[in-house]
């Protein structure tokens, strides 16, 4: 079954550092998201993206991020600028047009 | 607004009993999504529900959506231990979905 992978699983990084967290959607998915969870939250939604541009953003997602299909196959999150409640799981996930949503695993972004 | 309410907030079973967690929303909703998060997991799609009134099931879980558009359930019969996890519901509202706090559902055996 087709799958969206995430890299890396776990980054701890300092704050006030930038970090870049590294997704691949399935293949033939047009749409691309950016959620985060923070521990024992709910699941919070960042951006969309489609046909190479931001489709919606949420009031979480300021100026310190952006993201970039830099090629046919990546999608990037990157955190310009750490703050210590920046520290979640991000999750890229990845559509058709909206049925059905496939998460990948995560990455666990830790900020000391 | 853009937000749903999901209830409870965690519920505890003893294995073989049933389960049930519900969201409401103020507004209609186009579709419903609900999805399971086993724990350090990430979330996994499990169904949508799109027409008014429409019941789904999937082996022992069933899934509700209100007349009205504004209310969904999920119940689990007789629940396993392998049913652990948080059930999250979640709306779509043009290009995202808005997630339910979860109901995180711990099995006794």
């Amino acid at each position: 079954e087709p799958e969206v992978t995430q890299t890396p699983s776990h980054q701890v990084t300092q704050m006030g550092q930038e970090v870049i967290l590294r997704c691949v959607p399935i293949s033939n998915h047009l749409y691309f998201y950016w959620y985060r969870q923070i521990l024992g939250q709910k699941v919070e939604f960042l951006v969309s993206f489609y046909n190479n541009e931001i489709s919606e953003k949420s009031e979480i997602f300021d100026d310190q991020f952006s993201v970039e299909r830099p090629d046919g196959s990546n999608f990037t999150l990157k955190i310009r600028s750490t703050k210590l409640e920046d520290s979640a799981m991000y999750f890229c996930a990845s559509s058709e047009g909206g049925i059905i949503y496939t998460f990948g695993s995560g990455t666990r972004l830790t900020v000391v | 607004g853009q937000q749903v309410m999901q209830i409870p907030q965690y519920q505890h079973v003893q294995e073989g009993e049933d389960f049930t967690t519900y969201c409401n929303s103020s507004t209609t909703l186009s579709n419903i999504q609900w999805y399971k998060q086993r724990p350090g997991g990430h979330p996994v799609f499990l169904i949508q529900l799109v027409k008014s009134g429409e019941v789904k099931k999937q082996k022992r879980l069933t899934f509700q959506f209100g007349e009205a558009k504004k209310n969904s359930s999920l119940h689990i019969t007789a629940t396993q231990t392998t049913d652990v996890g948080t059930y999250f519901c979640a709306a779509e509202y043009g290009n995202k979905l808005v997630f339910g706090a979860g109901t995180i559902l711990r099995v006794k055996s």
